[in-house]
């Protein structure tokens, strides 16, 4: 079985403070995605990446992957009360089916 | 496009009941999944289809469970009798073929068994 493991598990920061939220796995995936929920709602994907080390921005959102495609981080710059939610990484192998992280639950605080 | 559209949005039914939980995927979308997401173990698949036809159902708890698509734009996840530790919230989604593609999530079922 493959596991995802997040860290921190729960993050509360005040408005305008950068973090950073980890993804782990002993196993290497083809591809690695990021998606954050809101209450209520279904995951939002945010990213898709798929060679080791690479990194992509989405405004304030930078993503990387990897250089072994076993591990991801989410690094959000000046954090803002939109950015509260739960984030999920997901990992996929061969196939389409994703594999879930345990999620981060990221409060920011105005 | 409307989504991935699940129904109903809550149920809460007695334990020993029958619940069906109803997904429309996106249209054009080969595969779809059910997947069940509580507090203790977070987002858990439980069922997969591609082409209308299961792949994977490793991951359904037990024979209580079952689901179906009968077409490519409805499935359904049976669960028969409840109990309350299917108390959760179950969501379906799609994608297009291909592993690099993400997943639409609809706004899923919390599914009550008292």
């Amino acid at each position: 079985t493959q596991l995802l493991e997040q860290s921190p598990q729960f993050l509360s920061i005040q408005e305008g403070e950068n973090l950073t939220v980890y993804c782990n796995s002993s196993s290497v995936f083809s591809s690695l995605q990021w998606y954050r929920q809101e209450p209520g709602e279904g995951p939002v994907l945010l990213v898709t990446v798929v060679t080791g080390g690479e990194v992509k921005k989405l405004k304030r959102l930078t993503f990387q992957f990897g250089d072994a495609r076993k591990d991801s981080s989410l690094h959000i710059t000046a954090a803002q009360p939109g950015d509260t939610g739960l984030y999920l990484c997901a990992g996929a192998s061969g196939n389409e089916k994703l594999t879930f992280g345990t999620g981060t639950r990221l409060t920011i605080i105005p | 496009d409307a989504g991935v559209i699940q129904s109903p949005r809550h149920e809460v039914t007695e334990m020993g009941q029958e619940v069906t939980l109803r997904c429309k995927p996106i249209s054009g979308h080969n595969s779809l999944f059910w997947y069940r997401q509580t507090m203790m173990r977070g987002l858990e698949l439980l069922i997969y289809f591609n082409n209308n036809v299961p792949i994977d159902d490793s991951g359904m708890p037990e024979d209580r469970f079952s689901a179906k698509m009968p077409n490519a734009s409805f499935s359904t996840l049976k669960i028969q009798p409840s109990e309350p530790r299917d108390s959760a919230v179950y969501f379906c989604a799609s994608t297009p073929w291909g592993r690099n593609y993400g997943y639409t999530f609809g706004s899923g079922t919390r599914l009550t068994v008292v």
